[in-house]
């Protein structure tokens, strides 16, 4: 199956470290994207991993890739108010052309 | 342009008629893509182009959907019969294969209301 599944919600303070998680059924993932939607606006693509990679760090954001538990998280580091957004993973299957399969959606809010 | 622009923003059409949206890609971009979000359904694929051809149209829902490219570049999207369950925002993304990281960039997005 090609389900990505992420939680609905994250409410973190400002200055604090937020983790964003998201799981994946097809193992036959080549690489995983994160992306960045504002309130009226198109998907920003923030950074991706490829699939025999399991860490990757980019600034603030760190991403982490469990192939066993298919397990992927986007950790964001000293959250800021203009973090705040809906986060959404993303899998490129072997084989399955070039389209991506998203993931539900992650509010993230950020508080002062 | 520097980025992936879509045409019209926001359209509002009555039921039964004909829609066109446009999607300019990057510059160089050989791969286009349409997705559509909606509140009940999330982002879904629609359609994939490789230049002007289409390999993949598994994601379109209906034949009432068409889409089509020319020169390698302009993309339109077709809904005809409008019917109040395409409500959505059709997004337009691109990408190249020559970083070989498939990364695909969107535009902002086209808002369609059908009355």
């Amino acid at each position: 199956g090609e389900d990505v599944e992420q939680s609905l919600f994250l409410s973190v303070r400002e200055g604090d470290s937020s983790v964003i998680n998201c799981t994946y059924t097809d193992s036959s993932s080549t690489y995983l994207y994160w992306y960045k939607q504002e309130p009226g606006a198109g998907l920003q693509l923030l950074t991706y991993i490829f699939s025999n990679m399991d860490m990757k760090q980019d600034q603030r954001l760190t991403v982490l890739l469990n192939k066993k538990d298919k397990h992927l998280s986007l950790r964001i580091a000293d959250t800021q108010t203009g973090d705040s957004a809906i986060y959404f993973c993303a899998e490129r299957l072997t084989g399955g052309g070039n389209k991506l399969t998203f993931g539900t959606g992650t509010q993230l809010k950020v508080e002062l | 342009g520097a980025g992936v622009s879509q045409s019209p923003s926001n359209k509002v059409t009555e039921k039964g008629k004909d829609v066109e949206l446009r999607c300019d890609p990057i510059s160089g971009h050989t791969a286009l893509y349409w997705y559509r979000q909606s509140l009940g359904q999330g982002l879904e694929f629609l359609i994939y182009f490789q230049g002007n051809s289409a390999p993949d149209k598994s994601g379109l829902p209906s034949d009432r959907f068409s889409a089509e490219r020319t020169g390698g570049s302009v993309s339109t999207l077709t809904i005809q019969r409008t019917q109040q369950e395409d409500s959505a925002v059709y997004l337009c993304a691109s990408s190249t294969t020559r970083t070989g990281n498939y990364e695909q960039y969107f535009g902002p997005g086209t808002r369609l209301t059908v009355t």
